[in-house]
């Protein structure tokens, strides 16, 4: 049961160039979230997928695209990458949407964009 | 003004300290409220929920005041192994939403 797994863990992207970090989780959850995480700003919802089927966007999603492929797996798409999007980008799943349900985090892609 | 505050830190304690630490939010509708715990380079992860009458997880406790809109987290006989970043984190929504909001976290750093 290996949870949530990202990949890649590193990445480094030249302004304009594109790419997408992966995420799938083995635990049957049915909801989905990318965050990001710079320094003394804290953890922002970039998208979100309340279940199969759905997406929406959270508090930061210019710049990027999602995709909710099953059940299983939650895409990142980066279309033409700016040094603003260096960060850690943070996958998370949990088994519900609603309440107080625990959200597990995968170990992180960290990228940088030149 | 953010919507979650705490204390950046960092708390430097030697070990078998007791450090507690606060954390406000804006959001009076705010329904749920947790404690992640974050090491170095590594992902959060959920240390405890707190509960309107407080909860305690061995040396560990969360203390809820809504009518001041305040968290706190109480460590007692603090190890090596408690030195990591400690994220308040709240839940915007109720009911149907589970949109978490996240402190910058307060670093706590155990001496021997």
């Amino acid at each position: 049961n290996a949870g949530v797994t990202q990949t890649p863990k590193f990445q480094v992207l030249k302004t304009g160039q594109s790419m997408t970090l992966q995420c799938a989780q083995d635990m049957n959850h049915n909801s989905m979230y990318w965050y990001r995480q710079d320094p003394g700003m804290g953890l922002r919802l970039i998208y979100y997928s309340a279940s199969e089927g759905t997406t929406d966007k959270g508090e930061v999603p210019n710049g990027y695209n999602v995709s909710r492929l099953n059940k299983r797996e939650f895409s990142l798409r980066l279309e033409s990458a700016a040094p603003s999007q260096t960060s850690v980008y943070f996958c998370a799943s949990s088994e519900s949407y609603g309440g107080t349900a625990e959200q597990f985090f995968g170990p992180g892609t960290r990228l940088t964009v030149l | 003004r953010k919507e979650v505050e705490q204390d950046p830190g960092p708390f430097n304690v030697p070990e078998g300290a007791t450090v507690a630490f606060n954390c406000t939010y804006s959001n009076s509708a705010s329904q749920s409220f947790f404690w992640y715990r974050q090491d170095c380079r590594k992902e959060p992860k959920l240390l405890m929920s707190v509960y309107s009458s407080g909860n305690e997880d061995g040396r560990f406790t969360a203390q809820l005041n809504r009518a001041s809109q305040y968290i706190s987290l109480l460590i007692r006989d603090s190890k090596l192994s408690d030195s990591a970043t400690y994220l308040c984190v709240v839940n915007r929504g109720g009911g149907a939403t589970n949109k978490l909001i996240f402190g910058t976290g307060t670093l706590l750093a155990v001496q021997p």
